[in-house]
């Protein structure tokens, strides 16, 4: 059982440069959601979806965007990457608005 | 605001000393009180979710505590595979999409 999994493991972008951070879960989860993790600042909701077609922002959307365009799948695209998108991106889902989500391993992606 | 405060920031015991975590929190509302545990290089692992003010959760060495303002999580007889970092999270009743509030997590080191 696969769970949650994210790829990549690791990214090296230049300021400018576009990419799609790629998650995949096969719970049959509806609620999945993007948060980033940077040192003394804990995890930050990006976005978040509660079944395909529906998504919504969370506390720090600006640069990323999401689609869900099939229960298993939330990619979230980095548009033109800033050094200050800087950090470990996390994915997680869970079966319902009141249980507990399940975390993929992270993507850590440097921006120079 | 709401708010989740998350201390000591760091902690280190010697093997068999126990001792507490603290999550303190100040929100409009608490749906559901979370406890996780994170690896280094690794996604954030699910042990508990408390609901309401006297609840208390067990596993293993670890035991969690809610009251209307905080919630602990003791560390009984640690060993050194109990390392990582503990981080506590929040989902509260305003919000009708069940997003998680986290805080910043405690790092604790248990040496032999």
């Amino acid at each position: 059982n696969a769970g949650v999994t994210q790829t990549p493991k690791f990214q090296v972008l230049k300021t400018g440069q576009s990419m799609t951070l790629q998650c995949a879960q096969d719970m049959n989860h509806e609620y999945m959601s993007w948060y980033r993790q940077d040192p003394g600042m804990g995890l930050r909701l990006i976005h978040y979806s509660v079944g395909a077609g529906i998504t919504d922002q969370g506390e720090v959307p600006n640069g990323y965007n999401v689609s869900r365009s099939t229960t298993e799948d939330f990619p979230l695209r980095l548009l033109s990457a800033a050094p200050s998108q800087t950090s470990v991106y996390f994915c997680a889902s869970s079966s319902d608005l009141n249980s507990p989500l399940h975390f993929g391993n992270g993507t850590r992606l440097t921006v120079t | 605001e709401d708010q989740v405060t998350q201390s000591p920031e760091a902690l280190r015991l010697q093997e068999g000393e126990s001792s507490s975590l603290n999550c303190s929190y100040t929100v409009s509302g608490l749906r559901g009180l979370f406890w996780y545990r994170q690896d280094p290089g690794k996604g954030p692992e699910f042990l508990f979710t408390l609901y309401s003010a006297g609840e208390e959760k067990e596993k293993e060495r670890l035991k969690a505590t809610l009251t209307k303002k905080e919630s602990f999580l003791h560390i009984t007889a640690p060993k050194p595979e109990d390392s990582a970092t503990y981080l506590c999270a929040v989902r509260l009743t305003t919000d009708s999409w069940g997003k998680l509030q986290f805080g910043a997590g405690t790092q604790v080191v248990v040496t032999p």
